[in-house]
């Protein structure tokens, strides 16, 4: 079976740009969420999506966006990229059935750097 | 709210000698408590999860959890370090009717031969 799949692995933008990181569930996941990994910061929660619905959202400001498709699969997009956003994206995914004790499984993750 | 704190931002031991990493989380309602762990340049790998079937939770890797609610504990052992168990973990929470997880901050470990 295979593990969560996020595409590009590694990426460089630009101050003032845009980006889009895509990501696949587990076949039958779902529930997609996304979090934000820095050394300062460490692992934050950005927001979850469930049957194309976004449950939760975390803390961040609204450059940041995401959504769900009808195949569980998902985007996050961060406009107007800024230094600080550069991190690794996660992607993960559960069944999502309303269990919070449901296994949460993690994707390897998208970095990106903004210069 | 709920939050969680893992002592010790780096823990160094030796091939064979005890891991102990320690876990204290706040939670106003029963958490569900996970354990994570992170190769570099890598995602999240679950190591064990706690979800009141059991307080004693095993793992993978040799790795196990006791929840310790009246220390409001979960600290993640392993009886004897493999070189190969040197990473990073993270302690994470959630509870009834919020699946998004609240990470600590982290605990490197490192482990010498």
């Amino acid at each position: 079976k295979a593990g969560v799949t996020q595409t590009p692995r590694y990426l460089i933008k630009t101050r003032g740009q845009q980006v889009t990181l895509s990501c696949s569930p587990i076949s039958g996941h779902r529930s997609v969420s996304w979090y934000q990994q820095t050394p300062g910061q460490g692992l934050q929660f950005l927001f979850e999506y469930f049957s194309e619905t976004q449950r939760n959202k975390g803390n961040f400001p609204g450059r940041f966006s995401g959504r769900q498709f009808s195949n569980s699969r998902s985007e996050m997009n961060v406009s107007t990229l800024e230094l600080g956003d550069s991190a690794l994206y996660l992607c993960a995914s559960s069944l999502g059935d309303g269990n919070s004790g449901n296994t949460i499984y993690f994707g390897e993750g998208s970095w990106l750097t903004v210069v | 709210a709920q939050s969680v704190t893992q002592l010790g931002s780096h823990v160094s031991v030796s091939e064979g000698a005890l891991v102990l990493l320690r876990c204290n989380y706040s939670s106003s309602v029963p958490p569900y408590l996970f354990w994570y762990v992170q190769y570099p340049n890598q995602g999240l790998q679950l190591l064990l999860k706690y979800t009141s079937a059991a307080t004693l939770v095993k793992g993978i890797n040799g790795f196990e959890a006791e929840f310790k609610k009246s220390e409001t504990s979960f600290h993640l052992t392993k009886p004897s370090a493999h070189m190969s168990d040197a990473a990073e973990y993270f302690c994470a929470v959630n509870g009834p009717g919020r699946r998004a997880l609240t990470f600590g901050s982290g605990t490197r470990l490192q482990v010498q031969p």
